[in-house]
């Protein structure tokens, strides 16, 4: 258990649904981040946020939406999606501090299928 | 932020030492070397991550050379459990992690 949850484990979609996945953590870390990972690929930063702020997004296509209401849930809503949208995504948090020192702790990730 | 170099796969046996190599020639020096790893289909795991000293802890040791131009990740007695993609990621100050591909390290009974 590294204190960082997400929910769903595993979704199964089609193309014209709207679902959003959902990330908590138990840390007290202040700032939060999306990462995607298809098959055979490293994993890929969509979102960041700081402090509640998003302070950087990877031009990742806007059928993907964060929300951060606060700095322990982190939210992507999926509108649209393609099947190459496929994969397995990952939430982080880590504790952002002067020095740069920023350790991430990563939850277990949801496994999307987008038929 | 600083690329790295590393294997693409490394074999271990179980119990002996696991000694996983990293390249970062290019890194400067506020750059921190950071190490993660991956079970399949599991969020990637933190393991440790030093700046210019060598670092321990109940997971690891890294080794960072005094040129800093590359380090080593030691597992000290390698379980089965180990088996992973090892993560070795140069990151200075508010960047955001960067990760390559990483270096599969099998461990056999």
């Amino acid at each position: 258990e590294t204190g960082v949850t997400q929910t769903p484990r595993h979704l199964v979609m089609g193309m014209t649904n709207k679902k959003s996945l959902k990330c908590e953590q138990h840390l007290g870390h202040n700032a939060m981040y999306w990462y995607k990972q298809s098959a055979k690929k490293p994993l890929e930063l969509m979102f960041v946020y700081s402090l509640e702020e998003r302070v950087e997004n990877n031009s990742v296509p806007s059928r993907f939406s964060p929300e951060c209401p606060n700095s322990s849930h982190l939210f992507l809503h999926l509108h649209t999606l393609q099947p190459e949208d496929s994969a397995l995504y990952l939430c982080a948090s880590s504790q952002a501090r002067m020095g740069g020192e920023n350790e991430q702790f990563f939850g277990p990730g949801t496994r999307l299928t987008v038929l | 932020d600083a690329k790295t170099t590393q294997p693409t796969s490394m074999d271990c046996a179980e119990g002996r030492a696991a000694n996983l190599p990293c390249n970062h020639s290019t890194i400067s020096g506020n750059e921190y070397v950071y190490w993660y790893r991956q079970i399949h289909s599991q969020g990637p795991q933190y393991i440790i991550h030093g700046l210019k000293n060598n670092e321990t802890n109940e997971m690891a040791s890294l080794i960072i050379t005094e040129d800093r131009k590359s380090s080593t990740l030691i597992l000290p007695h390698a379980t089965l459990r180990d088996t992973a993609v090892y993560y070795c990621i140069g990151r200075s100050g508010y960047s955001t992690l960067t990760f390559g591909k990483g270096t599969m390290l099998l461990v056999s009974p």
